[in-house]
């Protein structure tokens, strides 16, 4: 099947520090990308949809200037954290739709972001 | 809005006890549903999907039926395993569309 590919995995910042997560369509091109928030012990939240060539439509009470998105090309969409806080720590995964509407989504691992 | 809602966690089984997760849906339209599974520290993995009524997903032992009359999709195993434990997040995806919509997520602890 598809795959999807995020990285880093984890990663620990400073507070007031960016931080890029990437997001890879690995053998498949994907105009859309999705990204997600989970809390812990809480369900995926969707921050915003990735669109290539364009800009980013956020989810209601997402800060666009706070969480960058950018979809340079048809494989790769990036989420930057900017002026990291604690607050933002997290667990952020993206996702790809499938080939045709209606079908599963294709998950990254997730990347545990940690502000200290 | 199209929603999606879970029973309550956490369900704490034996092992080999029977599972049943309630899972039911909000959506116009015949929308394709989905059971995700996740464990500890990782990303989420498919279980098994249902893309029309009457469709009976299965995979592991789990499987889930698309009850369009009840819009429901509950996630039923017969003999859980330690190994089960994880969360377990019903989701689906609407007709023609491409977002995932993810209900709470229900935690299962699996004794020995």
């Amino acid at each position: 099947g598809a795959v999807v590919s995020q990285h880093p995995s984890r990663v620990i910042c400073k507070s007031g520090t960016s931080v890029k997560i990437e997001c890879r369509s690995l053998d498949f091109q994907a105009t859309t990308m999705f990204w997600y928030r989970q809390f812990p012990k809480q369900s995926l939240m969707l921050m915003a949809t990735s669109n290539e060539g364009s800009k980013a439509t956020y989810e209601q009470g997402v800060e666009k200037d706070k969480f960058l998105i950018n979809h340079a090309s048809l494989t790769l969409s990036t989420l930057t954290v900017t002026s990291a806080h604690p607050e933002d720590s997290s667990f952020y995964i993206c996702s790809a739709p499938g080939l045709l509407g209606n079908t599963e989504a294709f998950f990254g691992q997730g990347t545990r972001l940690t502000v200290v | 809005g199209d929603s999606v809602t879970q029973m309550e966690g956490p369900v704490t089984l034996s092992e080999e006890a029977f599972l049943t997760i309630n899972c039911t849906y909000t959506a116009t339209g015949y929308p394709s549903l989905f059971w995700y599974v996740q464990y500890p520290g990782e990303g989420l993995q498919l279980l098994l999907k249902a893309t029309k009524a009457d469709d009976k997903g299965s995979n592991k032992g789990f499987e889930a039926t698309y009850r369009k009359e009840t819009t429901s999709f509950h996630l039923e195993k017969g003999s859980v395993q330690v190994s089960d434990s994880a969360v377990y997040f019903c989701a689906l995806i609407r007709t023609g569309g491409f977002k995932t919509i993810f209900g709470a997520g229900t935690r299962l602890f699996v004794k020995a």
